[in-house]
C-alpha cells in the first residue's frame, strides 16, 4: 500500500526555523513528482511546494517562495521541507502528496504534521 | 495567484443532487484540463475525486462526477448520501510560476 508520512512538525518562535520530513513507501519514489500542501486550522488548502522525480524542478507558492526550501533524497525515499523565517501564518497541518509525471493532481496524501508557530 | 472561487457551502437532502462551482481564470481552470476535485472529512487528509476535469479513480463511486465550462468547472455530486457530508476542494493547474492553484472549499452539507 501506497504510505506516506510526515513527521518534525513542532512549536516554533516567530523568525525560527524547521525541517519537515516525508518517508514514503509501498510505491516507486524516485519516479513520482512530490509536493507539500498546507492547511491553517479551520481553513482551507494551500499549495506549498513541488518537486519533480529527479529534484530538477522546483516551483513555491508565493507565500513561502524565499523562505522554503523542498528537497528530495531518493536513496532514503523521503521529502523535505527546510523551513525558514517562520511566521504566525505559516502555522498549519502541513501534508506531503505525490503525482506522476505530468499528471497534475494529487493521487495519495500523507496525514499530516503540525507545525505551530508562536512566542 | 489567487485562489479559484467556490461557494462556501452548500446543503441539499439524501437522494438528491447538487453542484458545486470553482471559478477561476484564464490562466488556469479556463487554460487547461487540468482540474482535480478532493473531498475532506473533519480530521482527514484529502481524498482525490475527480481528475483532469472529469475523470474519476478507480474505486470513486459514479455518483460523482465533474465537467467545466470556460472558466468554471464544477463538481456533481448525485443522489446525495449522509457520508458525502464533506469539505470539497478543487484544483487547477496554472501558467503562474507555482503551478498550482486551489479552490477556497466548499462545506457540503446533507439535510
Amino acid at each position: 500500500d501506497v504510505q506516506l508520512v510526515e513527521s518534525g512538525g513542532a512549536l516554533v518562535q516567530p523568525g525560527g526555523s524547521l525541517r519537515l520530513s516525508c518517508f514514503a513507501s509501498g510505491f516507486m519514489f524516485s519516479t513520482y513528482a512530490m509536493h507539500w500542501v498546507r492547511q491553517a486550522p479551520g481553513k482551507g488548502l494551500e499549495y506549498v511546494s513541488a518537486i519533480s522525480s529527479n529534484g530538477a524542478s522546483i516551483y513555491y507558492g508565493n507565500s513561502v517562495k524565499d523562505r522554503f526550501t523542498i528537497s528530495r533524497d531518493n536513496s532514503k525515499n523521503t521529502l523535505y521541507l527546510q523551513m525558514g523565517g517562520l511566521r504566525a501564518d505559516d502555522t498549519a497541518l502541513y501534508y506531503c502528496a505525490r503525482s506522476f509525471g505530468y499528471n497534475y493532481w494529487f493521487d495519495s496524501w500523507g496525514q499530516g504534521t503540525l507545525v505551530t508557530v508562536s512566542s | 495567484q489567487s485562489a479559484l472561487t467556490q461557494p462556501a457551502s452548500v446543503s441539499g437532502s439524501p437522494g438528491q443532487s447538487i453542484t458545486i462551482s470553482c471559478t477561476g481564470t484564464s490562466s488556469d481552470v479556463g487554460g487547461y484540463n487540468s482540474v482535480s476535485w478532493y473531498q475532506q472529512h473533519p480530521g482527514k487528509a484529502p481524498k482525490l475525486m475527480i481528475y483532469d476535469v472529469s475523470n474519476r479513480p478507480s474505486g470513486v463511486s459514479n455518483r460523482f462526477s465533474g465537467s467545466k465550462s470556460g472558466n468554471t468547472a464544477s463538481l456533481t455530486i448525485s443522489g446525495l448520501q449522509a457520508e458525502d457530508e464533506a469539505d470539497y476542494y478543487c484544483s487547477s493547474y496554472t501558467s503562474s510560476s507555482t503551478l498550482y492553484v486551489f479552490g477556497t472549499g466548499t462545506k457540503v452539507t446533507v439535510l
